[in-house]
């Protein structure tokens, strides 16, 4: 398995509060992506890294933020939660070739 | 944007079963995938085949790229094949996926 951590795994949180999510890689890749999966829609793209400090924006991209200080951690950021924003967030690695996944965090936002 | 298109949305087959899965993009890719979503939500790679025919055990994938189309293939279906089955393109100097929306195979034992 490609080394991916998410944390924290299960997150549940009121609306108007803030909320950071955390990948950290062990495998150097360059590109991290960050997705979110709701039923209906597979996987969307919220936001992704091309490199240290270097971020875009995905498909659904408001009302979330991104930062990448180092190689191997990609943080996600909402700035203040909302209730459609209930969903299960995955980060991957990968660029010029396959993606990898995490193991997802389910946040509920109530 | 590119359009990915999976067929059937829903599958439900016995134990023993072949299946095969479609999935038809709008414009021309560099890359295509395919993964499995386990019961406990795990995204599984399976396939990564721009084009061409992978075999892996009891599956296996052709992409007929000029078509614009990807095939994966479950021969002998068990019960730890039910899930969600995702084919995700990324189309030239553009290092994004864009997902289908899946198929749901469940096999009865």
């Amino acid at each position: 398995d490609a080394g991916i951590t998410q944390s924290p795994r299960h997150k549940v949180t009121e609306t108007g509060t803030p909320v950071t999510l955390r990948c950290h890689q062990t495998e150097n890749h360059r590109y991290m992506y960050w997705y979110r999966q709701d039923p209906g829609h597979g996987l969307r793209l919220i936001h992704y890294s091309y490199g240290v400090k270097d971020t875009d924006k995905g498909e659904v991209s408001d009302g979330y933020s991104v930062s990448r200080s180092k190689t191997e951690d990609f943080l996600l950021t909402l700035e203040s939660a909302t209730s459609s924003q209930t969903s299960v967030y995955f980060c991957a690695i990968g660029g010029g070739g396959e993606q990898y996944f995490g193991p997802g965090t389910r946040l509920t936002v109530t | 944007g590119i359009q990915v298109e999976q067929s059937p949305p829903d599958l439900i087959l016995q134990e023993g079963a072949n299946s095969t899965l479609r999935c038809n993009f709008s414009d021309s890719v560099n890359n295509l995938q395919w993964f499995h979503q386990n019961p406990w939500g795990q995204l599984i790679n399976l396939f990564y085949i721009p084009s061409g025919t992978k075999q892996n055990g009891r599956l296996s994938a052709t992409t007929v790229a000029t078509e614009r189309y990807s095939l994966l293939y479950i021969s002998s279906s068990q019960t730890t094949d039910s899930g969600v089955y995702f084919c995700a393109v990324e189309q030239f100097g553009n290092e994004k996926l864009t997902f289908g929306t899946g198929t749901r195979l469940t096999i009865i034992p």
